[in-house]
């Protein structure tokens, strides 16, 4: 079974700290993800990782970074934390480079920023 | 544009009724189309998925889908609900090409009445 962890499941944290959120999936894939879901919004890419050092924007990158040192491990980091990023973060991976490819995620990280 | 609609933010069941939950996508051909599964407190999980073939799909829990080509949808369906049934369920369509990344729609919340 593919399994994708996340560092925490809640987080609260003040306005202008730095931020690490962490995902580790253990099935050697080459994609990873981070969404950003929100109510009545679904589910929207902030970046995502093909390969190692490897990263795209997604639809809302603002606000965000992410790091890929390592192939199971893929950090996202908001470097001055507002309230308007309080919300639910989601992780993904999925292998190879086949276009449809099942999506797996991890448990989510529910941010709270005061 | 890509797009998926997700039409109703609520749909309320008996225990033992049947199940459709709509989603519509705007996409240039035929995309891959998915339906994932969020229980509460939970990441999301496959119920199934669809890239060519035929149009009715079987997933996970008893769930189908129907790709109709002509009206844009691929509607999940189930014949008779159970309470565990409860949980939020998203659509979402990926490209043909090489991208990796998935459009969701905005989620329909399952409530299901004893």
């Amino acid at each position: 079974d593919v399994k994708v962890t996340q560092s925490s499941r809640y987080l609260v944290k003040r306005t202008g700290e730095k931020v690490f959120l962490e995902c580790v999936q253990d099935m050697d894939h080459e994609n990873m993800f981070w969404y950003r879901q929100d109510p009545g919004l679904g589910l929207r890419l902030i970046y995502f990782s093909y390969d190692v050092k490897m990263k795209e924007k997604g639809d809302i990158p603002e606000g965000y970074s992410v790091s890929r040192e390592k192939k199971e491990r893929f950090s996202l980091i908001l470097e001055s934390a507002s309230t308007n990023q309080t919300s639910m973060y989601l992780c993904a991976s999925t292998r190879g480079t086949l276009a449809g490819a099942t999506q797996y995620f991890g448990p989510g990280t529910r941010l709270l920023v005061l | 544009a890509q797009s998926v609609t997700q039409p109703d933010i609520h749909i309320t069941v008996s225990e033992g009724a049947s199940l459709e939950l709509r989603c519509n996508y705007s996409y240039g051909a035929t995309p891959y189309l998915f339906w994932y599964v969020q229980s509460p407190g939970q990441g999301l999980q496959l119920l199934l998925k669809y890239f060519s073939g035929d149009t009715l799909v079987q997933g996970i829990k008893g769930f189908e889908a129907e790709f109709k080509r002509s009206q844009s949808s691929f509607n999940l369906r189930k014949p008779s609900v159970h309470w565990s049934d409860a949980a939020e369920y998203f659509c979402a369509v990926g490209p043909m090409d090489s991208s990796y990344k998935l459009i969701f729609g905005s989620g329909t919340r399952l409530l299901v009445r004893p």
